[in-house]
């Protein structure tokens, strides 16, 4: 079964510019998941979709940070304009549906803005 | 807001050794699951205890639940260069088992 997958793997952007992340879950899960994660710290959850829909985006900073996952299968996450505190990986999650415990992550993006 | 907290932050030992990690987290919980990040194979659940378990096993791994200490503990034995790696423990909030908050983590480093 193949992976959560992410894409770009690293990025390297200046402040100021944007930038977009793309994520494509495990095939039938219908819960995804995008955090941040800063180093030397746990991951941050960002926004949770149940199939296209948002189920909790409390912690998005949704001044510079959009997402949307148009069809339920694959997600974009976008940055714009980024700061310097934006630097982090970006994961994304995957898992079977609303109210499932484990969760499934992909390699991540890491982003360094300069 | 992270929930959980670890400790320690980093511990090395030798391979063979046992490792134990500790989690303690503030609100009550459904449930606590660990996970394993390392460069190689990403973040992966490793195991999840329920509020109502008090230990819990799986191959190698042993973790323990304290509800009444809002803490648990993650026990590796008989460790090997590829534990070599960071631990979260990820509280669920309640009413919500899909919704988790992760710890700082503690990085393990097995020494040959």
């Amino acid at each position: 079964e193949a992976g959560v997958a992410q894409s770009p793997r690293y990025k390297i952007i200046e402040k100021r510019q944007s930038v977009a992340f793309w994520c494509n879950p495990i095939s039938g899960h219908a819960t995804l998941y995008w955090y941040q994660q800063i180093l030397g710290q746990g991951p941050k959850l960002l926004i949770q979709f149940q199939n296209n829909g948002v189920v909790d985006d409390s912690q998005l900073p949704k001044d510079r940070f959009s997402a949307e996952r148009l069809k339920g299968v694959d997600s974009t996450l976008k940055i714009q304009p980024a700061k310097l505190e934006d630097s982090a990986v970006y994961l994304c999650a995957s898992s079977p549906g609303q109210g499932w415990r484990e969760q499934y992550f992909g390699p991540g993006t890491r982003l360094t803005v300069t | 807001s992270q929930q959980g907290e670890e400790d320690p932050q980093a511990l090395s030992i030798q391979e063979g050794e046992n490792a134990t990690m500790n989690c303690s987290y503030k609100t009550s919980i459904n449930n606590l699951q660990w996970y394993r990040q390392n460069s190689g194979r990403g973040l992966v659940h490793l195991i999840l205890i329920r509020s109502n378990e008090r230990e819990k096993h799986s191959g190698r791994l042993r973790v323990t639940l304290d509800t009444s200490k809002k803490s648990s503990s993650l026990l590796i034995t008989a460790s090997r260069a590829a534990d070599t790696a960071s631990y979260f423990c990820a509280t669920s909030v309640i009413g919500r088992d899909d919704k988790i908050i992760f710890g700082k983590g503690t990085r393990l480093h097995i020494l040959p």
